[in-house]
């Protein structure tokens, strides 16, 4: 199986701070990963796809890169709903893994 | 616009059989494929596999001997069956619409409890 990790696990950001979430894959995965927001009591919701896509009705604020073994989300103005726990996922091979999620939460 | 909505138990015995069901509305069952995934309370997601329209299915090898997936397209509806079950398995449940590139739309979730 394919280890994601994150780094951060968490993060204290003030609201309109730029906050950048690293996701490390355990072999190359090409640019085959995606992001997720969760809010507590809720289903992740899908953000980023494909290492740098964004899905439908993202904020722009919202941004994907990397390829290979290392990719980046990045927040460039934090807004307050976006005080959430993130993911990074595989989509590269299966089993799907996630990784272990990075808490944003309010400084 | 899709939604999912995942129904059934929310308690089960131990060493007794999960069974879940996602109606899927707003959109057909056919041309993708249906994953489950599960996440216990206060921790992190795991995929447990996904079935196809066609019935063709791909588990977790972690829960492989264990889970069944079908799928009813007349109902717009898949299912789960996770047997022999322990406390381990508690967890919310969700299902999400599968484009192997990511998991584009989910279920609100159900929480299923093991215990006696």
């Amino acid at each position: 199986d394919i280890e994601m990790t994150q780094s951060p696990s968490s993060v204290s950001a003030s609201v309109g701070d730029r906050v950048t979430i690293t996701c490390r894959a355990s072999q190359d995965i090409s640019r085959w990963i995606a992001w997720y927001q969760q809010k507590p009591g809720k289903a992740p919701k899908l953000l980023i796809f494909a290492a740098s896509t964004s899905q439908d009705g993202v904020p722009s604020r919202f941004s994907g890169s990397g390829s290979g073994t290392d990719f980046t989300l990045t927040i460039s103005s934090l807004q307050p709903e976006d005080f959430a726990t993130y993911y990074c996922q595989q989509a590269y091979n299966y089993p799907r893994t996630f990784g272990p999620g990075t808490k944003v939460d309010i400084k | 616009q899709v939604q999912l909505q995942e129904s059934g138990p929310g308690l089960v015995k131990p060493s007794e059989t999960l069974s879940l069901t996602c109606t899927i509305s707003g959109g057909s069952i056919s041309r993708y494929y249906w994953s489950w995934i599960r996440q216990p309370p206060g921790k992190g997601l795991e995929w447990m596999g996904y079935i196809a329209y066609t019935g063709d299915t791909n588990y977790n090898p972690s829960l492989k001997s264990r889970v069944t997936f079908s799928v009813d397209t007349s109902r717009n509806q898949v299912s789960l069956k996770l047997s022999s079950v322990t406390a381990a398995d508690t967890a919310v449940y969700y299902c999400a619409r599968d484009r192997q590139v990511a998991f584009e739309y989910w279920g609100q979730g159900t929480l299923v409890t093991v215990s006696s």
